[in-house]
């Protein structure tokens, strides 16, 4: 079955970084594109990067461009996400979810399988 | 950005009753790239409904996606004890956007 595993989370001070990792099982992961999406305590959530199935294409939300670099490891079935910069408003759980094909130009990601989340906590 | 809002934000209704959540975008959502997640309380969210009204796998036929353009609907035709949580509409044609959630409680 479709297994994601998200690391790396804790308490970070501001103005610091922070490398999450997701471990994912069960499906072919050098076919998907994988996203990571957050969730502020007691808030809605909020994606925050998409990276393609070759790591060809990369996208960001505002909110941690040039703060934040998504990438992946297809030999060892592994999607990252490297935080630097951060600031308290980044305190969230972190989830990584699955974006499944069919993929096109004019489609951006939603969802199929996530992760249960991986929590972040920014503050001095 | 889109910007989703969701209606109501809490809905509370017994076990058996029919649920009714709206999503109305800020702009047109192309191709009706929209999707409908469950999140109970501790856990990650479940994908529910793609494309504004296909289903996902293994989503029991109770749920259900309708919509277009600017408004798109979650019904949940009879709800069962497992069914009360928050649910949250994404669309996918632009960058992707959340609404703000709806959340469905045992009256």
């Amino acid at each position: 079955q479709v297994q994601l595993v998200e690391s790396g989370g804790g308490l970070v001070k501001p103005g610091g970084s922070l490398r999450l990792s997701c471990a994912a099982s069960g499906f072919t992961f050098s076919d998907y594109y994988m996203s990571w999406i957050r969730q502020a305590p007691g808030k809605g959530l909020e994606w925050v990067s998409y990276i393609s199935s070759s790591s060809s294409y990369t996208n960001y939300a505002d909110s941690v461009k040039g703060r934040f670099t998504i990438s992946r490891d297809n030999a060892k079935n592994s999607l990252y996400l490297q935080m630097n910069s951060l600031r308290a408003e980044d305190t969230a759980v972190y989830y990584c979810a699955r974006d499944p094909p069919p993929y096109s130009s004019t489609r951006l990601p939603y969802f199929d399988y996530w992760g249960q989340g991986t929590l972040v906590t920014v503050s001095s | 950005e889109i910007v989703l809002t969701q209606s109501p934000g809490t809905l509370s209704l017994s076990p058996g009753e029919r649920a009714t959540l709206s999503c109305r975008a800020s702009q047109s959502v192309s191709s009706s790239y929209l999707a409908w997640y469950q999140q109970k309380p501790g856990q990650a969210p479940r994908l529910l409904i793609y494309g504004a009204s296909s289903r996902a796998t293994g989503i029991p036929d109770r749920f259900s996606g309708s919509g277009s353009g600017t408004d798109f609907t979650l019904t949940i035709s009879r709800l069962e004890p497992e069914d009360f949580a928050v649910y949250y509409c994404q669309q996918y044609g632009s960058s992707p956007t959340f609404g703000g959630g709806t959340k469905v409680e045992i009256k």
